[in-house]
Protein backbone atom coordinates (compact mmCIF):
# COMPACT_ATOMS: atom_id res chain seq x y z
CA UNK A 1 0.00 0.00 0.00
CA UNK A 2 1.15 3.28 -0.63
CA UNK A 3 0.16 7.15 0.21
CA UNK A 4 -2.90 7.76 2.99
CA UNK A 5 -5.12 4.58 3.32
CA UNK A 6 -8.76 4.79 5.69
CA UNK A 7 -11.19 2.33 6.95
CA UNK A 8 -13.81 1.30 6.25
CA UNK A 9 -14.65 3.46 3.02
CA UNK A 10 -18.43 3.26 3.93
CA UNK A 11 -19.89 3.13 7.74
CA UNK A 12 -23.65 3.23 8.65
CA UNK A 13 -24.15 3.57 12.39
CA UNK A 14 -26.48 4.14 15.00
CA UNK A 15 -26.90 7.37 17.59
CA UNK A 16 -25.64 4.53 19.92
CA UNK A 17 -23.80 2.16 18.71
CA UNK A 18 -19.15 2.82 19.18
CA UNK A 19 -17.37 2.67 15.90
CA UNK A 20 -13.77 3.30 15.06
CA UNK A 21 -11.86 5.04 12.07
CA UNK A 22 -8.31 3.78 11.20
CA UNK A 23 -6.55 6.07 9.10
CA UNK A 24 -2.70 4.67 7.90
CA UNK A 25 0.00 6.35 6.28
CA UNK A 26 2.84 4.86 4.39
CA UNK A 27 4.64 8.05 3.88
CA UNK A 28 7.24 8.20 6.77
CA UNK A 29 5.24 11.61 7.99
CA UNK A 30 5.08 12.67 11.19
CA UNK A 31 1.57 15.37 11.29
CA UNK A 32 -1.50 13.29 10.80
CA UNK A 33 -4.91 15.14 10.24
CA UNK A 34 -8.44 14.61 10.97
CA UNK A 35 -10.67 16.59 8.84
CA UNK A 36 -14.91 16.45 7.88
CA UNK A 37 -16.15 17.48 4.83
CA UNK A 38 -20.13 18.23 4.74
CA UNK A 39 -22.12 18.83 2.08
CA UNK A 40 -22.01 22.94 1.44
CA UNK A 41 -20.21 23.37 4.00
CA UNK A 42 -15.85 24.05 3.86
CA UNK A 43 -13.43 21.24 4.82
CA UNK A 44 -13.31 21.64 9.26
CA UNK A 45 -10.09 20.74 10.51
CA UNK A 46 -10.64 18.41 13.80
CA UNK A 47 -7.47 17.13 15.07
CA UNK A 48 -3.85 17.59 14.47
CA UNK A 49 -0.81 15.49 15.48
CA UNK A 50 2.98 16.00 15.25
CA UNK A 51 4.99 13.15 16.07
CA UNK A 52 2.14 11.02 18.45
CA UNK A 53 1.30 14.45 20.24
CA UNK A 54 -2.11 16.42 19.81
CA UNK A 55 -1.12 20.06 18.79
CA UNK A 56 -4.92 21.22 17.64
CA UNK A 57 -8.53 20.39 18.97
CA UNK A 58 -10.96 22.79 16.87
CA UNK A 59 -13.55 22.62 19.70
CA UNK A 60 -15.09 18.93 18.65
CA UNK A 61 -17.24 17.46 20.88
CA UNK A 62 -16.12 15.12 23.25
CA UNK A 63 -18.04 12.02 21.20
CA UNK A 64 -14.77 12.04 18.87
CA UNK A 65 -11.91 10.93 20.52
CA UNK A 66 -8.65 10.83 18.61
CA UNK A 67 -6.27 8.80 18.91
CA UNK A 68 -2.40 8.80 17.40
CA UNK A 69 -0.78 5.35 18.88
CA UNK A 70 2.70 6.19 16.61
CA UNK A 71 3.01 8.54 13.37
CA UNK A 72 1.74 6.03 11.01
CA UNK A 73 -1.41 5.35 12.59
CA UNK A 74 -4.22 7.49 13.48
CA UNK A 75 -7.92 6.31 14.99
CA UNK A 76 -11.21 8.52 15.37
CA UNK A 77 -13.36 6.81 17.88
CA UNK A 78 -16.54 7.57 17.56
CA UNK A 79 -19.51 6.88 20.08
CA UNK A 80 -23.12 8.68 20.83
CA UNK A 81 -23.39 10.60 17.68
CA UNK A 82 -26.09 12.64 16.38
CA UNK A 83 -27.14 12.31 12.58
CA UNK A 84 -25.68 15.68 11.74
CA UNK A 85 -22.34 14.59 12.30
CA UNK A 86 -22.87 12.34 9.01
CA UNK A 87 -20.25 13.74 6.65
CA UNK A 88 -16.93 12.57 5.08
CA UNK A 89 -14.14 12.36 7.61
CA UNK A 90 -11.08 12.47 5.62
CA UNK A 91 -7.52 12.00 6.61
CA UNK A 92 -4.18 13.63 5.92
CA UNK A 93 -0.43 13.46 6.23
CA UNK A 94 2.29 15.62 5.99
CA UNK A 95 5.87 15.73 6.91
CA UNK A 96 5.26 18.61 9.24
CA UNK A 97 2.91 20.43 10.73
CA UNK A 98 3.71 23.73 8.93
CA UNK A 99 1.94 24.68 5.68
CA UNK A 100 4.96 24.73 3.49
CA UNK A 101 4.78 21.00 3.65
CA UNK A 102 1.60 19.57 1.55
CA UNK A 103 -0.88 17.73 3.46
CA UNK A 104 -1.48 14.39 0.98
CA UNK A 105 -5.36 13.23 1.80
CA UNK A 106 -7.07 9.70 2.18
CA UNK A 107 -9.81 8.41 0.24
CA UNK A 108 -12.33 8.82 3.17
CA UNK A 109 -14.76 6.93 5.25
CA UNK A 110 -17.93 7.92 4.26
CA UNK A 111 -20.05 8.61 7.55
CA UNK A 112 -23.65 7.73 8.11
CA UNK A 113 -25.40 8.23 11.30
CA UNK A 114 -29.31 6.97 11.62
CA UNK B 1 -8.79 34.79 11.75
CA UNK B 2 -7.84 33.46 8.43
CA UNK B 3 -10.78 33.06 5.82
CA UNK B 4 -10.90 31.83 2.43
CA UNK B 5 -13.76 32.54 -0.31
CA UNK B 6 -14.86 30.68 -3.63
CA UNK B 7 -17.39 32.84 -4.75
CA UNK B 8 -18.63 30.08 -7.79
CA UNK B 9 -20.79 27.44 -6.69
CA UNK B 10 -20.75 25.76 -9.95
CA UNK B 11 -18.51 26.41 -13.20
CA UNK B 12 -19.70 24.85 -16.68
CA UNK B 13 -17.30 25.01 -19.14
CA UNK B 14 -16.87 23.08 -22.62
CA UNK B 15 -14.80 20.92 -23.37
CA UNK B 16 -11.58 22.41 -25.25
CA UNK B 17 -12.34 26.05 -23.48
CA UNK B 18 -10.35 28.15 -21.12
CA UNK B 19 -10.91 27.92 -16.72
CA UNK B 20 -10.69 30.50 -14.66
CA UNK B 21 -11.73 29.64 -11.23
CA UNK B 22 -11.60 32.22 -8.64
CA UNK B 23 -10.56 32.54 -4.64
CA UNK B 24 -10.00 35.13 -1.96
CA UNK B 25 -8.39 34.81 0.67
CA UNK B 26 -7.99 37.46 4.03
CA UNK B 27 -5.17 37.78 5.61
CA UNK B 28 -2.66 40.17 6.81
CA UNK B 29 0.35 38.19 5.89
CA UNK B 30 1.42 36.63 2.91
CA UNK B 31 0.04 33.36 3.68
CA UNK B 32 0.64 29.74 1.76
CA UNK B 33 -1.77 29.26 -0.34
CA UNK B 34 -2.59 26.08 -2.17
CA UNK B 35 -5.67 24.46 -5.24
CA UNK B 36 -6.75 20.95 -4.15
CA UNK B 37 -8.58 18.62 -6.75
CA UNK B 38 -11.15 16.14 -5.62
CA UNK B 39 -12.46 13.58 -7.86
CA UNK B 40 -15.93 11.87 -6.72
CA UNK B 41 -15.33 9.14 -4.33
CA UNK B 42 -10.93 10.51 -3.73
CA UNK B 43 -9.80 12.42 -1.13
CA UNK B 44 -7.63 15.82 -2.03
CA UNK B 45 -4.78 15.30 -4.08
CA UNK B 46 -2.55 18.80 -4.50
CA UNK B 47 -2.75 21.16 -7.44
CA UNK B 48 -0.14 23.36 -6.59
CA UNK B 49 0.93 25.76 -4.24
CA UNK B 50 2.35 29.15 -3.36
CA UNK B 51 4.64 30.59 -0.99
CA UNK B 52 6.95 32.91 -2.06
CA UNK B 53 8.83 34.12 -5.14
CA UNK B 54 7.60 34.28 -9.09
CA UNK B 55 3.67 34.98 -8.29
CA UNK B 56 2.55 32.50 -11.41
CA UNK B 57 2.85 28.82 -10.22
CA UNK B 58 2.72 25.98 -12.74
CA UNK B 59 1.10 22.95 -11.29
CA UNK B 60 -0.20 18.92 -12.40
CA UNK B 61 -2.30 18.44 -14.78
CA UNK B 62 -1.71 21.72 -16.63
CA UNK B 63 -3.12 24.37 -14.35
CA UNK B 64 -1.62 27.41 -13.30
CA UNK B 65 -2.74 30.13 -10.53
CA UNK B 66 -1.30 33.82 -10.02
CA UNK B 67 -0.89 35.43 -6.58
CA UNK B 68 -1.72 38.90 -6.58
CA UNK B 69 -1.34 40.61 -3.29
CA UNK B 70 -3.18 43.68 -4.15
CA UNK B 71 -6.38 41.58 -4.81
CA UNK B 72 -5.90 39.04 -2.29
CA UNK B 73 -6.69 36.50 -4.88
CA UNK B 74 -4.88 33.37 -6.15
CA UNK B 75 -7.47 32.69 -9.10
CA UNK B 76 -6.58 29.03 -10.96
CA UNK B 77 -6.60 29.08 -14.48
CA UNK B 78 -6.26 26.05 -17.00
CA UNK B 79 -6.16 27.27 -21.12
CA UNK B 80 -7.67 23.95 -22.30
CA UNK B 81 -9.82 21.52 -20.06
CA UNK B 82 -10.77 18.27 -20.49
CA UNK B 83 -13.71 16.27 -19.64
CA UNK B 84 -11.31 14.42 -16.76
CA UNK B 85 -11.20 17.83 -14.79
CA UNK B 86 -14.72 17.94 -13.80
CA UNK B 87 -14.12 17.48 -10.23
CA UNK B 88 -14.52 19.26 -7.07
CA UNK B 89 -12.19 22.12 -6.65
CA UNK B 90 -10.58 23.90 -3.09
CA UNK B 91 -8.49 26.78 -2.60
CA UNK B 92 -7.18 26.91 0.88
CA UNK B 93 -4.85 28.87 2.71
CA UNK B 94 -2.19 28.17 5.69
CA UNK B 95 0.18 30.40 7.82
CA UNK B 96 3.21 29.30 9.91
CA UNK B 97 3.76 31.50 13.12
CA UNK B 98 2.46 28.86 15.82
CA UNK B 99 -0.90 28.30 16.71
CA UNK B 100 -3.12 26.57 13.97
CA UNK B 101 -1.47 24.01 12.39
CA UNK B 102 -3.86 23.08 9.46
CA UNK B 103 -5.23 24.52 6.55
CA UNK B 104 -8.83 26.82 6.26
CA UNK B 105 -10.51 25.94 2.71
CA UNK B 106 -12.96 27.40 0.38
CA UNK B 107 -16.31 25.64 0.32
CA UNK B 108 -15.30 24.49 -3.22
CA UNK B 109 -15.89 25.02 -7.15
CA UNK B 110 -17.87 22.36 -8.77
CA UNK B 111 -16.50 21.97 -12.64
CA UNK B 112 -18.55 20.48 -14.79
CA UNK B 113 -17.57 20.05 -18.41
CA UNK B 114 -19.75 19.62 -21.15
CA UNK B 115 -19.03 18.09 -24.41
Amino acid sequence: ETGVTQTPRHLVMGMTNKKSLKCEQHLGHNAMYWYKQSAKKPLELMFVYNFKEQTENNSVPSRFSPECPNSSHLFLHLHTLQPEDSALYLCASSQDVFPSYEQYFGPGTRLTVT
Amino acid sequence: AQSVTQPDIHITVSEGASLELRCNYSYGATPYLFWYVQSPGQGLQLLLKYFSGDTLVQGIKGFEAEFKRSQSSFNLRKPSVHWSDAAEYFCAVGYSGGGADGLTFGKGTHLIIQP
